[in-house]
Protein backbone atom coordinates (compact mmCIF):
# COMPACT_ATOMS: atom_id res chain seq x y z
CA UNK A 1 0.00 0.00 0.00
CA UNK A 2 1.46 3.21 -1.21
CA UNK A 3 1.82 5.74 1.78
CA UNK A 4 2.61 9.40 2.63
CA UNK A 5 4.20 10.26 5.84
CA UNK A 6 4.34 14.01 6.99
CA UNK A 7 4.98 15.69 10.33
CA UNK A 8 1.54 16.55 11.54
CA UNK A 9 3.07 19.62 13.43
CA UNK A 10 2.20 21.87 14.73
CA UNK A 11 5.59 23.87 12.90
CA UNK A 12 5.91 26.94 13.88
CA UNK A 13 8.32 29.92 12.91
CA UNK A 14 8.63 33.19 13.61
CA UNK A 15 7.36 35.53 10.81
CA UNK A 16 9.80 36.54 7.79
CA UNK A 17 11.57 33.07 9.09
CA UNK A 18 12.28 30.06 6.55
CA UNK A 19 9.90 27.38 6.88
CA UNK A 20 10.44 23.73 6.36
CA UNK A 21 7.87 21.03 5.57
CA UNK A 22 9.08 17.64 4.67
CA UNK A 23 7.37 14.72 3.17
CA UNK A 24 8.55 10.88 2.36
CA UNK A 25 6.93 8.32 0.72
CA UNK A 26 7.08 4.57 0.21
CA UNK A 27 6.03 3.78 -3.59
CA UNK A 28 9.86 3.74 -5.41
CA UNK A 29 7.45 4.42 -8.54
CA UNK A 30 6.43 7.42 -7.90
CA UNK A 31 6.89 10.33 -10.57
CA UNK A 32 5.51 13.27 -9.46
CA UNK A 33 4.77 15.30 -6.01
CA UNK A 34 2.66 17.92 -5.11
CA UNK A 35 2.41 20.15 -2.59
CA UNK A 36 -1.11 21.87 -1.44
CA UNK A 37 -2.13 24.72 1.02
CA UNK A 38 -5.19 23.76 2.84
CA UNK A 39 -6.99 26.34 5.24
CA UNK A 40 -9.17 25.11 7.81
CA UNK A 41 -12.45 23.82 6.49
CA UNK A 42 -11.44 24.57 2.93
CA UNK A 43 -10.06 23.05 -0.27
CA UNK A 44 -6.70 22.61 -1.39
CA UNK A 45 -5.03 24.65 -3.45
CA UNK A 46 -1.80 23.83 -5.31
CA UNK A 47 1.51 25.75 -4.24
CA UNK A 48 3.59 23.66 -6.85
CA UNK A 49 4.37 20.24 -7.80
CA UNK A 50 7.85 18.87 -8.93
CA UNK A 51 9.29 15.73 -10.61
CA UNK A 52 12.60 15.60 -11.12
CA UNK A 53 15.26 15.18 -8.68
CA UNK A 54 16.84 18.47 -7.08
CA UNK A 55 15.49 21.90 -6.33
CA UNK A 56 12.28 23.93 -8.46
CA UNK A 57 11.86 27.65 -6.67
CA UNK A 58 8.53 29.69 -7.82
CA UNK A 59 8.43 32.83 -5.55
CA UNK A 60 8.89 32.35 -1.79
CA UNK A 61 8.52 28.70 -2.12
CA UNK A 62 11.43 25.84 -2.86
CA UNK A 63 10.10 22.05 -3.52
CA UNK A 64 13.22 20.01 -3.41
CA UNK A 65 13.32 16.14 -4.50
CA UNK A 66 15.38 13.48 -3.40
CA UNK A 67 14.32 9.97 -5.39
CA UNK A 68 17.10 8.06 -3.86
CA UNK A 69 16.04 8.99 0.11
CA UNK A 70 12.18 9.01 -1.16
CA UNK A 71 12.00 12.35 0.03
CA UNK A 72 10.33 15.93 -1.02
CA UNK A 73 10.32 19.05 0.87
CA UNK A 74 8.56 22.08 0.80
CA UNK A 75 10.45 25.62 1.77
CA UNK A 76 8.55 28.74 2.48
CA UNK A 77 11.10 31.57 2.75
CA UNK A 78 10.10 35.31 4.34
CA UNK A 79 7.07 32.94 6.01
CA UNK A 80 3.90 35.54 6.77
CA UNK A 81 1.06 34.67 9.01
CA UNK A 82 -0.90 34.10 6.51
CA UNK A 83 0.84 31.13 5.45
CA UNK A 84 -0.32 29.56 8.42
CA UNK A 85 -2.39 26.53 7.49
CA UNK A 86 -1.80 23.05 6.77
CA UNK A 87 0.14 21.70 4.25
CA UNK A 88 -0.50 18.55 1.85
CA UNK A 89 2.00 16.62 -0.19
CA UNK A 90 0.54 14.56 -2.78
CA UNK A 91 2.05 11.99 -4.84
CA UNK A 92 1.08 10.07 -7.90
CA UNK A 93 2.81 7.11 -9.38
CA UNK A 94 2.65 8.74 -13.25
CA UNK A 95 2.53 11.51 -15.33
CA UNK A 96 -0.79 11.05 -16.33
CA UNK A 97 -2.82 11.96 -13.47
CA UNK A 98 -5.09 9.71 -12.24
CA UNK A 99 -4.73 9.50 -8.32
CA UNK A 100 -3.20 11.35 -6.05
CA UNK A 101 -2.07 10.00 -2.43
CA UNK A 102 -1.96 12.69 -0.08
CA UNK A 103 -0.18 13.34 2.97
CA UNK A 104 -1.84 14.04 6.67
CA UNK A 105 -0.82 17.63 6.24
CA UNK A 106 1.62 19.70 8.08
CA UNK A 107 0.27 22.57 10.45
CA UNK A 108 2.23 25.63 10.10
CA UNK A 109 1.34 28.40 12.19
CA UNK A 110 3.75 31.55 11.52
CA UNK A 111 4.00 33.46 14.31
CA UNK A 112 3.62 37.54 14.00
CA UNK B 1 -8.93 32.45 -13.80
CA UNK B 2 -11.36 29.49 -14.63
CA UNK B 3 -12.32 26.99 -11.50
CA UNK B 4 -13.86 24.24 -10.21
CA UNK B 5 -17.43 24.91 -8.94
CA UNK B 6 -19.26 22.61 -6.28
CA UNK B 7 -23.20 22.26 -5.59
CA UNK B 8 -24.51 22.46 -2.89
CA UNK B 9 -21.84 23.55 -0.40
CA UNK B 10 -23.55 21.66 2.73
CA UNK B 11 -25.74 18.64 2.20
CA UNK B 12 -27.72 17.21 5.13
CA UNK B 13 -29.55 13.62 4.59
CA UNK B 14 -30.74 10.74 6.75
CA UNK B 15 -29.14 7.42 6.73
CA UNK B 16 -30.11 5.59 3.71
CA UNK B 17 -31.03 8.19 1.52
CA UNK B 18 -29.83 8.71 -1.99
CA UNK B 19 -27.43 11.95 -2.56
CA UNK B 20 -26.21 13.75 -5.68
CA UNK B 21 -23.15 16.00 -5.43
CA UNK B 22 -22.52 18.00 -8.63
CA UNK B 23 -19.24 19.40 -9.68
CA UNK B 24 -18.13 21.75 -12.46
CA UNK B 25 -14.39 21.25 -13.68
CA UNK B 26 -12.54 23.82 -15.84
CA UNK B 27 -13.93 23.70 -19.45
CA UNK B 28 -11.10 22.64 -21.12
CA UNK B 29 -10.12 19.64 -18.68
CA UNK B 30 -10.81 16.23 -19.66
CA UNK B 31 -10.07 14.19 -16.33
CA UNK B 32 -12.13 14.69 -12.86
CA UNK B 33 -11.72 12.77 -10.11
CA UNK B 34 -13.67 12.93 -6.80
CA UNK B 35 -12.07 12.57 -3.35
CA UNK B 36 -13.30 12.69 -0.07
CA UNK B 37 -11.83 14.24 3.55
CA UNK B 38 -13.03 12.76 7.03
CA UNK B 39 -12.63 15.67 9.68
CA UNK B 40 -9.71 15.83 10.94
CA UNK B 41 -8.25 13.35 8.78
CA UNK B 42 -6.51 13.04 4.90
CA UNK B 43 -7.76 13.56 2.04
CA UNK B 44 -8.41 10.12 -0.03
CA UNK B 45 -9.27 9.34 -3.22
CA UNK B 46 -12.25 8.13 -4.05
CA UNK B 47 -12.19 8.03 -7.88
CA UNK B 48 -10.92 9.03 -11.56
CA UNK B 49 -13.48 9.24 -15.08
CA UNK B 50 -11.75 10.00 -18.34
CA UNK B 51 -13.57 9.91 -21.77
CA UNK B 52 -17.07 9.30 -20.30
CA UNK B 53 -15.52 5.71 -18.03
CA UNK B 54 -13.96 5.07 -14.93
CA UNK B 55 -10.59 5.12 -15.19
CA UNK B 56 -9.67 4.31 -11.50
CA UNK B 57 -11.05 3.69 -8.50
CA UNK B 58 -10.18 3.09 -4.77
CA UNK B 59 -11.69 0.38 -2.39
CA UNK B 60 -13.44 3.21 -0.72
CA UNK B 61 -15.67 3.66 -3.95
CA UNK B 62 -17.75 0.31 -3.64
CA UNK B 63 -20.95 -0.54 -4.99
CA UNK B 64 -22.92 2.19 -3.33
CA UNK B 65 -20.71 5.23 -5.21
CA UNK B 66 -21.11 5.96 -8.93
CA UNK B 67 -19.92 8.50 -11.04
CA UNK B 68 -21.85 10.17 -14.16
CA UNK B 69 -21.61 13.08 -16.89
CA UNK B 70 -24.71 13.51 -17.78
CA UNK B 71 -23.76 16.51 -20.08
CA UNK B 72 -20.81 18.54 -21.44
CA UNK B 73 -20.22 20.19 -18.63
CA UNK B 74 -21.55 18.65 -14.98
CA UNK B 75 -19.91 16.01 -13.37
CA UNK B 76 -21.56 14.23 -10.87
CA UNK B 77 -21.10 11.56 -7.24
CA UNK B 78 -24.31 9.48 -6.49
CA UNK B 79 -24.66 7.78 -3.24
CA UNK B 80 -26.82 5.11 -3.21
CA UNK B 81 -27.86 4.36 0.50
CA UNK B 82 -25.75 6.82 2.79
CA UNK B 83 -24.07 6.03 6.03
CA UNK B 84 -23.20 7.67 8.97
CA UNK B 85 -19.79 7.35 8.12
CA UNK B 86 -20.06 8.71 4.68
CA UNK B 87 -19.98 11.92 7.00
CA UNK B 88 -17.14 14.04 5.21
CA UNK B 89 -16.41 16.92 2.82
CA UNK B 90 -16.24 15.44 -0.92
CA UNK B 91 -13.92 17.48 -2.85
CA UNK B 92 -14.06 17.07 -6.56
CA UNK B 93 -11.05 17.92 -8.62
CA UNK B 94 -9.91 18.27 -12.72
CA UNK B 95 -6.95 18.08 -14.90
CA UNK B 96 -5.94 18.99 -18.60
CA UNK B 97 -5.47 16.07 -20.61
CA UNK B 98 -2.21 14.61 -20.99
CA UNK B 99 1.40 16.10 -22.02
CA UNK B 100 4.07 14.13 -22.66
CA UNK B 101 6.63 14.31 -19.75
CA UNK B 102 4.52 16.49 -17.97
CA UNK B 103 2.86 15.29 -14.40
CA UNK B 104 -0.58 18.06 -14.65
CA UNK B 105 -2.04 19.32 -11.83
CA UNK B 106 -5.45 18.60 -9.90
CA UNK B 107 -7.50 21.63 -9.22
CA UNK B 108 -9.75 21.45 -6.26
CA UNK B 109 -13.18 22.38 -6.18
CA UNK B 110 -14.46 24.21 -2.72
CA UNK B 111 -16.15 20.88 -1.89
CA UNK B 112 -19.52 19.35 0.03
CA UNK B 113 -19.90 18.81 3.26
CA UNK B 114 -21.58 15.77 3.40
CA UNK B 115 -24.02 15.63 7.10
CA UNK B 116 -25.17 12.01 7.21
CA UNK B 117 -27.97 11.81 10.34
Amino acid sequence: QKEVEQNSGPLSVPEGAIASLNCTYSDRGSQSFFWYRQYSGKSPELIMFIYSNGDKEDGRFTAQLNKASQYVSLLIRDSQPSDSATYLCAVNQDNYGQNFVFGPGTRLSVLP
Amino acid sequence: EPEVTQTPSHQVTQMGQEVILRCVPISNHLYFYWYRQILGQKVEFLVSFYNNEISEKSEIFDDQFSVERPDGSNFTLKIRSTKLEDSAMYFCASSEAVVQDRPYEQYFGPGTRLTVT
